[in-house]
């Protein structure tokens, strides 16, 4: 079954203390992406990667990091949490037509 | 600069009533359009996808949507409304020089449905 996992669902934590949302897909999809889901906002991408090694920033990169060793993984890190990063993330895989993760729902306090 | 507009922030209707949700797109030449559905707390499904050819698509879950270029419009339609049909619906255009790798979402329509 076509799928991309996200972990952890559900994420609270404090200002500053580094974390990392892992995301993996099974479509052997080349292009990853990040988004960020907010009130009123709409989804926002924050990072995509075209392929291994290969990243470039979304439209609110600010505050996040990406890495892409391998295909099938692209997680996302924040270095220093702010209560601004609090939201729902979900991440997508596939070109023309992506699919979404189940999404992680942070807060940061 | 891109936008997606969908006017309608909640719509409510009752069950077996049709159901049109609009989405307005500003972009200088036909983007790809598609139309996504979030169940509560679920990830993004896509519905349908308008990339050439005929102006109106099919998708699934018995949603249409046709295409306008002359309004810039890609409206969302179904015939008959379904209890499970309450969701939350985006409208999103990705830029054809970059195929669909940076979507840009509209803020989305909240459907309720009624008994």
């Amino acid at each position: 079954e076509a799928q991309v996992t996200q972990n952890p669902r559900y994420l609270i934590t404090v200002t500053g203390k580094k974390l990392t949302v892992t995301c993996s897909q099974n479509m052997n999809h080349e292009y990853m992406s990040w988004y960020r889901q907010d009130p009123g906002l709409g989804l926002r991408q924050i990072y995509y990667s075209m392929n291994v090694e290969v990243t470039d920033k979304g439209d609110v990169p600010e505050g996040y990091k990406v890495s892409r060793k391998e295909k099938r993984n692209f997680p996302l890190i924040l270095e220093s949490p702010s209560p601004n990063q609090t939201s729902l993330y979900f991440c997508a895989s596939g070109y023309y037509e992506q699919y979404f993760g189940p999404g992680t729902r942070l807060t940061v306090t | 600069a891109q936008s997606v507009t969908q006017p309608d922030i909640h719509i409510t209707v009752s069950e077996g009533a049709s159901l049109e949700l609009r989405c307005n797109y500003s972009y200088g030449a036909t983007p790809y359009l598609f139309w996504y559905v979030q169940s509560p707390g679920q990830g993004l499904q896509l519905l349908l996808k308008y990339f050439s050819g005929d102006t109106l698509v099919q998708g699934i879950k018995g949603f249409e949507a046709e295409f306008k270029r002359s309004q810039s419009s890609f409206n969302l339609r179904k015939p008959s409304v379904h209890w499970s049909d309450a969701a939350e619906y985006f409208c999103a255009v990705g830029p054809r020089e970059t195929g669909a790798n940076n979507l840009f979402f509209g803020t989305g329509t909240r459907l309720t449905v009624i008994p």
